[in-house]
């Protein structure tokens, strides 16, 4: 298995610009994790869904921040319009029912000029 | 004060040392507990789980849990270069959310 794909692995956009985020979870995940990584508050969960289905929304910082699972092995972040404080590493992570280990993506680096 | 808090950090050491990292938690419901290592510009991994207190060795690494005090610990023998690396705690109750620390940034010194 390829593990969780996420793309691009690099984004830079201006302020105002509209960012989408990919994420392929592993083959056979039911739970997808979006999170975001800075220095200053570390690793947050944004949102979650299990079964495609959008669970916990709580960690979605603004209105500019939205998210979808159109199926099992497809999921997109979006941020319209983006800003400078936007700047960070987003991940992608899934996890099977009945496990505990959540696999991470590489990482999205975006930066919000 | 937040949720999961680590200490130390940063931390830089000799080849060969023993590393003790550490994490403390206020919220009573968190019942399982990991242990996360992060390379420069890579995803997370799980290192070593841990569901409720005790100890649990793999090799150079153990990891300890204390629920009565809210503290966990991992312990590294015969540290690495190759080990250098940023090491998250992260734990969670019984839903779905994991709750990370900032992470401790390690370096392993040949």
């Amino acid at each position: 298995d390829a593990g969780v794909i996420q793309s691009p692995r690099h984004e830079v956009t201006e302020m105002g610009q509209e960012v989408t985020l990919r994420c392929k979870p592993i083959s056979g995940h039911d739970y997808l994790f979006w999170y975001r990584q800075t220095m200053m508050r570390g690793l947050e969960l944004l949102i979650y869904f299990n079964n495609n289905v959008p669970i916990d929304d709580s960690g979605m910082p603004e209105d500019r921040f939205s998210a979808k699972m159109p199926n099992a092995s497809f999921s997109t972040l979006k941020i319209q319009p983006s800003e400078p404080r936007d700047s960070a590493v987003y991940f992608c992570a899934s996890r099977r029912t009945g496990t505990t280990e959540a696999f991470f993506g590489q990482g999205t680096r975006l930066t919000v000029v | 004060q937040k949720e999961v808090e680590q200490d130390p950090g940063p931390l830089s050491v000799p080849e060969g040392a023993i590393v003790s990292l550490n994490c403390t938690y206020s919220n009573s419901a968190f019942q399982y507990f990991m242990w996360y290592r992060q390379y420069s510009r890579k995803g997370p991994e799980l290192l070593m789980y841990t569901y409720s207190s005790g100890n649990k060795e793999d090799g150079r690494f153990t990891a300890q849990v204390d629920k009565s005090s809210k503290y966990i610990s991992l312990f590294i023998r015969d540290s690495q270069p190759s080990d250098s690396a940023t090491y998250l705690c992260a734990m969670r109750d019984y839903g779905q959310n994991f709750v990370f620390g900032p992470g401790t940034r390690l370096s392993v010194l040949p």
